[in-house]
């Protein structure tokens, strides 16, 4: 159980357009999720906490207007990289928690890794 | 939440057990200990998490000294599958933000 699933697992884009990342939990309702971001040889960062039916609470030095998130349901969360340039290009994963943090762990999407070009 | 420190790098002999130490001093009473790894170009994996008794699942055992102010994670009969860059997080139980910040972690490497 606890199964997340990020969609799509790699994509490659022009700079300029927008890419939208999909997070969604299979097996369970999760009121909150989070994405991160990685860069080569770097530890992951989080980027913003995504809460259902609300607005995304974005961390320190993150562009709310650059990185959309969506959290319209229960079981998917979205985030969409606007007019998307070189320097946006990195792995981005989902997570998610099927209950209090105390009984379990989150489980992590597997990454999309975004190559602008 | 309290800092970590962990080593930057570790190398085990496959079939031998990993020992991976975390030095979380200014850990508080009402913070929890988490070990994730993530293997290369994946996401993170839930290993394992522990208050102040030592715990072990199918995956691992979490040792945590007396006084709390460090743990050691051990995989006990490690494989090549098992490299990977092991992260410990310190982390309130009744926290209302939810976040997981990942520090540097260790990188295990496992050798045949």
């Amino acid at each position: 159980g606890a199964v997340v699933s990020q969609h799509p697992s790699w994509v490659i884009c022009k700079s300029g357009t927008s890419v939208k990342i999909e997070c969604r939990s299979l097996d369970f309702q999760a009121t909150t999720m989070f994405w991160y971001r990685q860069f080569p040889k770097q530890s992951l960062m989080l980027m913003a906490t995504s809460n259902e039916g609300s607005k995304a609470t974005y961390e320190q030095g993150v562009e709310k207007d650059k990185f959309l998130i969506n959290h319209a349901s229960l079981t998917l969360s979205t985030l969409t990289v606007t007019s998307a340039h070189p320097e946006d290009s990195s792995f981005y994963i989902c997570s998610a928690s099927r209950g209090p943090l105390s009984n379990y762990g989150y489980t992590f999407g597997s990454g999309t890794r975004l190559t602008v070009v | 939440d309290a800092k970590t420190t962990q080593p930057t790098s570790m190398d085990c002999a496959e079939g031998r057990a990993a020992n991976l130490p975390c030095n979380h001093s200014t850990i508080s009473g009402n913070e929890y200990v988490y070990w994730y790894r993530q293997i290369h170009s994946q996401g993170p994996q839930y290993i394992i998490h522990g208050l102040k008794n030592n715990e072990t699942n199918e995956m691992a055992s979490l040792i945590i000294t007396e006084d709390r102010k460090s743990s050691t994670l051990i995989l006990p009969h490690a494989t090549l599958r098992d490299t990977a860059v092991y992260y410990c997080i310190v982390r309130g139980r009744s926290s209302n933000t939810g976040k997981l910040i990942f520090g540097q972690g260790t990188t295990l490497q496992v050798k045949p």
